[in-house]
């Protein structure tokens, strides 16, 4: 079965600074995985995802993530944090073979940015 | 905007009572989704619906039913309420795995509460 693991519930940076949030996958077929990201008192906004047609996917907001399938990680980076990137972020794996398109998320990553 | 809408956004009841929260898709998308989001649990699966018919099952409680109609807005019937139901509740839509790669655009959300 599907699943993603996010290391950190909590992650605070400085503006400016860089952002790493962690996701590892597990995945007996190859995977399509996403970031997503919420905002307070809001729904979920795609960031980025991957499907196999390369492996450093760039999305919104200048974040990006690398699949690397030797390590089953699929990270989000931004080199420069912003105060309006404050959120959380929630990685995610399409599950439940080709019949679905049905996400499975992790736990999420609660972001802070200090001044 | 997601082009997803959920109604109402906000819902206050009492434990035992019954309530329906509406999701209607974006264009063109025969398939929704719904999730439950809460502090304990995260974001989980419920159930998705294509085109009329029942795609997809997670972990959703027998008090809980779900529909979707011709016109394929998505209703989520929640009966028997308990403490333990005050949660946001996520409709997303998609196309289809064989037309898509897969992503869903969520609506932003009815939040349940339970008194």
């Amino acid at each position: 079965a599907q699943s993603v693991t996010q290391l950190g519930s909590h992650v605070s940076v400085s503006e400016g600074a860089l952002v790493l949030l962690r996701c590892n996958y597990s995945s007996s077929v190859p995977p399509y995985l996403f970031w997503y990201v919420q905002y307070p008192n809001q729904g979920l906004q795609l960031l980025l995802k991957y499907t196999s047609a390369a492996t450093l996917v760039k999305g919104i907001n200048g974040f990006e993530a690398e699949f690397k399938k030797s390590e089953t990680s699929f990270h989000l980076t931004k080199p420069s944090a912003h105060m309006s990137d404050a959120a959380e972020y929630f990685c995610a794996v399409r599950g439940g073979g080709g019949a679905t398109n049905k996400l499975i998320f992790g736990t999420g990553t609660l972001l802070a940015v200090q001044p | 905007d997601s082009g997803v809408t959920q109604t109402p956004k906000h819902l206050i009841t009492a434990t035992g009572q019954r309530v329906t929260l509406r999701c209607s898709p974006r264009s063109g998308d025969l398939s929704v989704y719904w999730y439950q989001q809460s502090l304990d649990q995260g974001l989980q699966f419920l159930i998705q619906y294509y085109n009329g018919e029942e795609r997809a099952k997670g972990n959703i409680l027998e008090r809980f039913s779900a529909q979707q109609f011709p016109d394929l807005h998505s209703e989520l019937n929640l009966s028997s309420l308990e403490l333990g139901d005050s949660a946001l509740y996520f409709c997303a839509s998609s196309v289809e795995p064989t037309s898509g790669t897969g992503e869903l655009f969520f609506g932003e959300g009815s939040r349940l509460t339970v008194l």
